[in-house]
């Protein structure tokens, strides 16, 4: 079955601009979660959403929001970007019951804020 | 605030050389810990779990890990890496709030 997909894959954008990420998780899972990727930082967790309710968020500023849809697709947007938000952003998506918490990743998102 | 440590950054070894990388958590709770493993041009992917049971847990391509709950700690082990198993590895926890917490990542480089 397909893999979780992100589009787009890359991206240029300068600072004050905003952005908008998209996940489209695999079939049947229902859980998605976002991540940004630094090196030196590794993964940051920056929010959850099941059944189209945020269920967790991370310790990221106002700036960075999400949502997800019925189908399960969920978007990330960054508004009034700023430098230090070039990252790989990651989304994964997970199942319920047996395969509950173990995440399939997707590509990425690579941004770079000039 | 909840943590995950990875001690090693960069190891390099040569084909055949045991491995051991480090984590540790600070989370008292109830935790799911993870492995994954990133390699070059590909997705991250999970390499082993842990989430009750038997505290040796064993995953892809050879690899186990030993949770020892009285050291916070779940480091993982190979006995013998190959050159193959180059690639960047992250420990994980979950703990009851089902926020994923990453350590920053260990840079595995295998010699031939």
């Amino acid at each position: 079955k397909a893999g979780v997909t992100q589009t787009p894959r890359y991206l240029i954008k300068t600072r004050g601009q905003q952005v908008t990420l998209s996940c489209s998780p695999i079939s049947g899972h229902r859980s998605v979660s976002w991540y940004q990727q630094t090196p030196g930082q590794g993964l940051q967790f920056l929010f959850e959403y099941f059944s189209e309710t945020q269920r967790n968020k991370g310790n990221f500023p106002g700036r960075f929001s999400g949502r997800q849809f019925s189908n399960s697709r969920s978007e990330m947007n960054v508004s009034t970007l700023e430098l230090g938000d070039s990252a790989l952003y990651l989304c994964a998506s997970s199942s319920t019951g047996a395969g509950a918490n173990v995440l399939t990743f997707g590509a990425g998102s690579r941004l770079t804020v000039l | 605030a909840q943590s995950v440590s990875q001690h090693n950054h960069h190891v390099i070894l040569s084909e055949a050389a045991s491995l051991e990388l480090g984590c540790n958590y600070s989370y008292g709770g109830t935790v799911n810990l993870f492995w994954y493993v990133q390699y070059p041009g590909q997705h991250l992917q999970l390499l082993l779990k842990y989430f009750s049971g038997d505290p040796l847990v064993k995953g892809i391509k050879g690899f186990e890990a030993e949770f020892i709950k009285s050291k916070f700690s779940f480091n993982l082990r190979k006995p013998s890496v190959q050159w193959s198993d180059t690639a960047e590895y992250f420990c994980a926890v979950i703990s009851g709030t089902y926020k994923y917490i990453f350590g920053t990542g260990t840079r595995l480089k295998v010699l031939a």
